[in-house]
């Protein structure tokens, strides 16, 4: 079965930068895009970018441009999100999406950007 | 951007009391839309998509309907396990979530 295993919580200064992972198993992981979803308390959740697994690309909201990085090993199926010059607004659970593969969400990574 | 707008913000109803949950997209999503139920603590989880296609899976009392801009999610004996938040999300033109409907049962 499909399944979606990220890394877990951060608390981060701000101007600092956070990485998380997201292991995928269950299925082949180069076929199906992997979104990157964020939820800051209260909120909705908001689509932050996606990449195309097999062959790298990524693609950003423009609220993100410039200190957002999608990357990807495919040896180890395992997807990254690197968010920098990090602030307080930050704040929040962020899931990685596999919307292509029948909507399997990773369980959540609380980052907290505090002072 | 796609903004979907929910409403109401919070719904109590009783067990067994139809629940009706409204969504509506600042323009035309065709029928793109699926409905997600997040309970404290978890990830949110599909129940709808395509505007009216259960998920594998979902309970029957869950139906979806509508589209282009008006969309509805309606619960019609509702449990005390579907208290939860429930949201709309539309995957027409990148993807976007209304804010979310508390649905409270009494």
């Amino acid at each position: 079965q499909v399944q979606l295993v990220q890394s877990g919580a951060e608390v981060k200064k701000p101007g600092a930068s956070v990485k998380v992972s997201c292991k995928a198993s269950g299925y082949t992981f180069t076929s199906y895009g992997m979104h990157w979803v964020r939820q800051a308390p209260g909120q909705g959740p908001e689509l932050m970018a996606w990449i195309n697994t097999g062959s790298g690309d990524a693609t950003y909201s423009q609220k993100f441009q410039g200190r957002l990085t999608l990357t990807r090993d495919t040896s180890a199926t395992i997807a990254y999100m690197e968010l920098s010059s990090l602030r307080s607004e930050d704040t929040a659970v962020y899931y990685c999406v596999c919307f292509d593969c029948g909507d399997y969400w990773g369980q959540g990574t609380l980052v907290t950007v505090s002072s | 951007e796609v903004v979907m707008m929910q409403s109401p913000a919070t719904l109590s109803v009783s067990p067994g009391e139809r629940a009706t949950l409204s969504c509506r997209a600042s323009q035309s999503v065709s029928n793109n839309v699926a409905w997600l139920q997040q309970k404290p603590g978890q990830a949110p989880k599909v129940l709808i998509h395509g505007a009216s296609t259960r998920a594998t899976g979902i309970p029957a009392r869950f139906s979806g309907s509508g589209s282009g801009t008006e969309f509805t999610l309606t619960i019609s004996s509702p449990q005390s396990e579907d208290s939860a938040v429930y949201f709309c999300q539309q995957y027409n033109n990148w993807r976007t979530f209304g804010q979310g409907t508390k649905l409270e049962i009494k």
